[in-house]
């Protein structure tokens, strides 16, 4: 079972709708949860960071953690064509003194106009 | 500020020769990490880098290695490729302790 699950998709959903995308983790020694988006042809860039549980709203992008049933959310709201993209969740726990990060596969979204 | 850079951002190689991939991080960005992304595992984590010292490693063979320079550069060389090396690696860096990573373009190597 690998440390972080993700359903791969492709999820496709009409302009304006919400989107909700989600991930399992097993290591309840994470404690840093990221989400970031990676469009075809170029390298994943940070969407939104979040440390143990709770909620963080950015814009239109709201990041959920559920710490007790390790369930991490990202949801989208009004969501554009240009939001189409891959979306992987992330997370970290300290090891050392530094972070190891673990990523799940990734979700692919399609926003059609 | 200059993002991650990466180089070359595409290769094409025959099996059985080496390769060496180069990344610049963010200026001040002393760890860097090296990623291997293919569509049927996703991003799997090769090494990381801080202030020229390995401090983390994943699963890969022998075969996979690096380095990092004082200006906190880095190069990941891999021998004797393999057609399963095919894949996009990717760089990424951050500060110590800091809030994720920032990831290069990647390098796109076709092993054939």
């Amino acid at each position: 079972q690998k440390e972080v699950e993700q359903d791969p998709g492709p999820l496709s959903v009409p302009e304006g709708a919400i989107v909700s995308l989600n991930c399992t983790y097993s290591n309840s020694a994470f404690q840093y949860f990221m989400w970031y988006r990676q469009y075809s042809r170029k390298g994943p860039e940070l969407l939104m960071y979040t440390y143990s549980s709770g909620n963080k709203e950015d814009g239109r992008f709201t990041a959920q953690v559920d710490k007790s049933s390790k369930y991490i959310s990202l949801f989208i709201r009004d969501s554009q064509p240009s939001d189409s993209a891959t979306y992987l969740c992330a997370m970290s726990a300290d090891s050392g003194g530094y972070q190891k990060v673990t990523f799940g596969t990734g979700t692919k979204l399609q926003v059609i106009p | 500020k200059a993002g991650v850079t990466q180089t070359p951002r595409y290769l094409i190689k025959t099996r059985g020769q080496q390769v060496t991939l180069s990344c610049s991080p963010i200026s001040g960005h002393r760890s860097v990490s090296w990623y291997q992304q293919t569509p049927g595992q996703g991003l799997q984590f090769l090494f990381e880098y801080f202030s020229e010292t390995q401090r983390n490693k994943g699963n890969f063979p022998g075969r996979f290695s690096g380095r990092q320079f004082s200006n906190s550069r880095s190069e990941m060389n891999v021998s004797t490729l393999e057609l399963g090396d095919s894949a996009l690696y990717l760089c990424a860096s951050s500060s110590d302790r800091g809030r994720g990573y920032t990831f290069g373009s990647g390098t796109r190597l076709t092993v054939v």
